[in-house]
């Protein structure tokens, strides 16, 4: 298996713009999650799924965060309008449930508003 | 906040020296887990231990959890050049046992 696999790795955009990060989790796990890293906050959990159906997105920071898991094998995390203080790496990993072996992460996007 | 708080924030030793990395919570558990980040890097698992157990072995890494006091500790052995990187514990708590809260880390490195 390929592991959790993130696109783009790096994203440069202005404020304003939309910014869709993407993420495909591993074949068969059916949890999915999605973190943002930054130095000051750590890593924060925004919103999981389970089997595609959001559980808890009480991490999502305000309106401008959106997220969906139209299918098994897809996620999207979505900021619009993105502002500076949005900049940080967003993390996607993904579970199974009955799994001892924790998340496994992919590679990140990391995020530069300017 | 933070579930977990990871202690020291930063350690600094020679290689062949054993790494000792301290982890606090402050809610009932489920499991906890400790993940490696290497620089620019997504987190990697390393180990989980259940709120039943009280130490666990993995290679090089041991991992106790004292659910008295709330804390669990990540030991490496013989560390090497290749452990330098950031550790992280995570707690799942026993509500909702996959969402996984981190702490702040323990950046550490290992010099030749």
């Amino acid at each position: 298996d390929a592991g959790v696999i993130q696109s783009p790795r790096h994203e440069v955009t202005e404020m304003g713009q939309e910014v869709t990060l993407r993420c495909k989790p591993i074949s068969g796990h059916d949890y999915l999650f999605w973190y943002r890293q930054t130095m000051m906050r750590g890593l924060e959990l925004l919103i999981y799924f389970n089997n595609n159906v959001p559980i808890d997105d009480s991490g999502m920071p305000e309106d401008r965060f959106s997220a969906k898991m139209p299918n098994a094998s897809f996620s999207t995390l979505k900021i619009q309008p993105s502002e500076p203080r949005d900049s940080a790496v967003y993390f996607c990993a993904s579970s199974f449930d009955r799994s001892s072996r924790g998340y496994t992460f992919g590679s990140g996007t990391r995020l530069t508003v300017v | 906040s933070q579930q977990g708080e990871e202690d020291p924030q930063a350690l600094s030793i020679q290689e062949g020296e054993n790494a000792t990395m301290n982890c606090s919570y402050k809610t009932s558990i489920n499991n906890l887990q400790w993940y490696r980040q290497n620089s620019g890097r997504g987190l990697v698992h390393l180990i989980l231990i259940r709120s039943n157990e009280r130490e666990k072995h993995s290679g090089r890494l041991r991992v106790t959890l004292d659910t008295s006091k709330k804390s669990s500790s990540l030991l490496i052995t013989a560390s090497r050049a290749a452990d330098t990187a950031s550790y992280f514990c995570a707690t799942a708590l026993i509500q909702g046992a996959q969402k996984l809260v981190f702490g702040q880390g323990t950046r550490l490195t290992i010099n030749p």
